[in-house]
């Protein structure tokens, strides 16, 4: 199947790691990429290829790929980062598909 | 500053019809893929249409291939989507999304903040 299967929620207190997955068939010939999505505000892109990481974006964000599982991290988890995170992929079907989400709460 | 702005969100009742459209500004408009990407109340984010940098190329979801229709004007450096026979289900935040290549596929690196389409009767 084509779809990408993220978990509904992850907690983590502040100053803890936090680690969103990310699965799917088609993910160990594509290129995954993560937005983080604050509430009312719109998609902002934080790692690309897997684990590129775009200017601006802190370096406590990286991505890192193993067969067809995808994960982004979190190190050092800041309030700030509480929102909903969304990974893409592309495959044979569609050139732009998107897992369900992923609410991250910091508690 | 690179800027993504939408406009031509409203009410409209099922099956009816409206074009939003997303005029950018900052950067080389026809060196980028463009797409449309909805989002749902409280629900998560969906793909609905792109197209390639020089508008040879279009690709729908399946859910509203025949009903909607992405263009793009590159003199004008405007992205358009024409929807028609709305359903309820359309209703949501359409954002407008550059690619950062100029063919689909690639990364989302600049987002509009979104325009509102609410179909109901």
């Amino acid at each position: 199947s084509y779809g990408l299967t993220q978990p509904a929620s992850v907690s983590v207190s502040p100053g803890q790691t936090a680690r969103i997955t990310c699965s799917g068939d088609a993910l160990s010939k594509q290129y995954v990429y993560w937005y983080q999505q604050r509430p009312g505000q719109a998609p902002v892109l934080v790692i690309y290829k897997d684990r590129e990481r775009p200017s601006g974006i802190p370096e406590r964000f990286s991505g890192s790929s193993s067969g067809t599982t995808v994960t982004l991290t979190i190190s050092g988890v800041q309030a700030e980062d509480e929102a909903d995170y969304y990974c893409q992929s592309s495959d044979n079907s569609s050139p732009y598909r998107f897992g369900g989400g992923t609410k991250l709460t910091v508690l | 500053e690179v800027q993504l702005l939408e406009s031509g969100g409203g009410f409209v009742q099922p099956g009816g019809s409206l074009r939003v459209s997303c005029a950018v500004s900052g950067f080389t408009f026809s060196s980028h893929a463009m797409s449309w990407v909805r989002q749902a109340p409280g629900k998560g984010l969906e793909w609905v249409a792109g197209i390639s940098g020089s508008g040879s190329s279009t690709y729908y979801v399946d859910s509203v291939k025949g009903r909607f229709t992405i263009s793009r004007d590159n003199s004008k450096n405007t992205l358009y989507l024409q929807v028609n026979s709305l359903r309820g289900e359309d209703t949501a935040v359409y954002y407008c999304a550059r690619d950062k290549l100029p063919v689909v596929g690639d990364a989302f690196d600049i987002w509009g903040q979104g325009t509102v389409v609410t179909v109901s009767s």
